[in-house]
């Protein structure tokens, strides 16, 4: 019965090839995260959606974008990956003043 | 900007000790403050949310307190136990975002 949804669980791309990461969730919450998570770091917040408004925090690269085409279903896209943009990836969602609740995590790998 | 601690980094204990981790954070303009554990290549689960109004929540062998006015919330954890080593971070929530800290990775010795 898992409410936030990551896919894939490891993805594997290759120096400058674009690749989507999904999430979805059953929660039915209006905010939607990605986070970049490095290892022993905190998670580095890169946009949020509030229901279709988009968020970006202002130190995101441009390299990253996302779409929520609707409630359930969000996706970080990395246009050109670079070695420094292996990390994990998480999803998160909430309702406004609410508790936070991620997924798995996607683990990306740059060769 | 809001600025999260977790001190310490790391704690290795033997198992049935019962420990505290502590978080600070610099504004206390806060909604709410979330505990969760994270495993070695995992997401993060929550633990404990504790909104700006309350001192305290628990959940089993869980405590965790908030001072609002002071900017800081402890983890209490009664009789640790091998299955609890994880890396535990906290996060608050100003206006529209959370903001966490890096964690602090806990060890129970059996």
């Amino acid at each position: 019965d898992a409410m936030v949804i990551q896919n894939p669980r490891y993805q594997v791309t290759q120096f400058g090839k674009p690749v989507t990461l999904s999430c979805s969730q059953t929660l039915n919450h209006n905010v939607m995260y990605w986070y970049q998570q490095k290892s022993s770091q905190a998670p580095k917040l890169l946009f949020h959606y509030y229901d279709k408004d988009f968020n970006n925090e202002a130190d995101t690269p441009d390299n990253f974008q996302s779409r929520r085409p609707n409630t359930s279903f969000c996706f970080l896209d990395i246009r050109s990956p670079g070695l420094g943009d292996a990390a994990m990836y998480l999803c998160a969602t909430s309702i406004p003043g609410g508790e936070l609740f991620f997924g798995s995590g996607t683990q990306l790998s740059v060769l | 900007k809001q600025e999260v601690t977790q001190i310490p980094a790391a704690l290795s204990v033997p198992e049935g000790e019962n420990l505290v981790l502590n978080c600070s954070f610099t504004d206390s303009a806060i909604y709410n403050l979330q505990w969760f554990r994270q495993d070695p290549g995992k997401g993060l689960t929550s633990l404990l949310l504790i909104q700006s109004s309350q001192r305290e929540q628990t959940s089993g062998r869980l405590n965790a307190s908030l001072d609002k006015s002071s900017g800081r919330s402890t983890l209490y954890i009664a009789a640790s136990q091998p299955g609890d080593s994880a890396t535990y971070l906290c996060a608050v929530k100003g206006f529209n975002k959370f903001y966490f800290g890096s964690g602090t990775k806990l060890n129970v010795k059996p």
